[in-house]
C-alpha cells in the first residue's frame, strides 16, 4: 500500500511568510508525528497526535508553529512569520496506534525541505 | 543530556565487508524500545530493525542484526556483506514510555560502501 506522503516535496518562501506543510499518514494508521531535521542532525520531534488530538506537542519550538489534524487523517504543519533558523527537514510519521507496548514502527515520509530565505 | 550517541561521524568500507555502526544511550526506565533507520539521499528515513529492551535475543532482519549489551548500553547495528546501495547515513533512535511516543535520536553516521 502506499506510504506517508508529504507535500510540497519543497518549499522556498521568505522571512517573516506564513507556510503550510501537508502529510498523509498510511491509511488506517491513527498516530501522526511531526519531527524537524536539520542539516547533519538526526531529527527531532515536534508534536504527535493520536486520531485527532495533539497528544504531545512538547516540542514545538516556540507559538509561530502550529498543527492540526482535524479528521484524524491528514495533518497541516503551520509556521507563521518564518524566520531563517526555521530551515531544515520537516518530517512525518505515522505509526498504526501509537500504543505504547510492543514493537510498533513509526513510517516516514520524504520529507518537506523549506528554505528560509 | 545526550540520550542517544552515536560516535563515528563517517565509515567507509569496501563492498562484500560487514561493518558495526555504533550507538550508546542513555535511560533510566528499564522499559524502552532502540530503532535503526537508513536516510538515503533522498530523504526517507527507512526503518531497518528493533529492539526491546526485555528482548532475550539480539534482533535480526536480514542482512542487518544488532549488537545488544544492556548492562553497557550499547545497541550496535551491524550490516555483513555490505553492498554499494547500503551508502546513506544510518540513525539509532530510542523510545521511552515517559518520552510518551516521540522517538529521540542520534545525530547519525555516514556510511559509504565502496566498490
Amino acid at each position: 500500500g502506499a506510504g506517508v506522503s508529504q507535500t510540497p516535496s519543497n518549499k522556498v518562501t521568505e522571512k517573516g511568510k506564513y507556510v503550510e506543510l501537508r502529510c498523509d499518514p498510511i491509511s488506517g494508521h491513527t498516530a501522526l508525528y511531526w519531527y524537524r531535521q536539520s542539516l547533519g542532525q538526526g531529527p527531532e520531534f515536534l508534536i504527535y497526535f493520536q486520531g485527532t488530538g495533539a497528544a504531545d506537542d512538547s516540542g514545538l519550538p516556540n507559538d509561530r508553529f502550529f498543527a492540526v489534524r482535524p479528521e484524524g487523517s491528514v495533518s497541516t504543519l503551520k509556521i507563521q512569520r518564518t524566520e531563517r533558523g526555521d530551515s531544515a527537514v520537516h518530517l512525518c510519521a505515522s505509526s498504526l496506534t501509537g500504543g505504547t507496548g510492543g514493537r510498533e514502527t513509526q513510517y516516514f515520509g520524504p520529507g518537506t525541505r523549506l528554505l528560509v530565505l | 543530556a545526550q540520550k542517544i550517541t552515536q560516535t563515528q561521524p563517517g565509515m567507509f568500507v569496501q563492498e562484500k565487508e560487514a561493518v558495526t555502526l555504533d550507538c550508546t544511550y542513555d535511560t533510566s526506565d528499564p522499559s524502552y524500545g532502540l530503532f535503526w533507520y537508513k536516510q538515503p539521499s533522498s530523504g526517507e528515513m527507512i526503518f531497518l530493525i528493533y529492539q526491546g529492551s526485555y528482548d532475550q535475543q539480539n534482533a535480526t532482519e536480514g542482512r542487518y542484526s544488532l549488537n545488544f549489551q544492556k548492562a553497557r548500553k550499547s545497541a550496535n547495528l551491524v550490516i555483513s556483506a555490505s553492498q554499494l546501495g547500503d551508502s546513506a547515513m544510518y540513525f539509532c533512535a530510542m523510545r521511552e514510555p515517559q518520552g510518551a511516543q516521540k522517538l529521540v535520536f542520534g545525530q547519525g553516521t555516514r556510511l559509504t560502501i565502496n566498490p
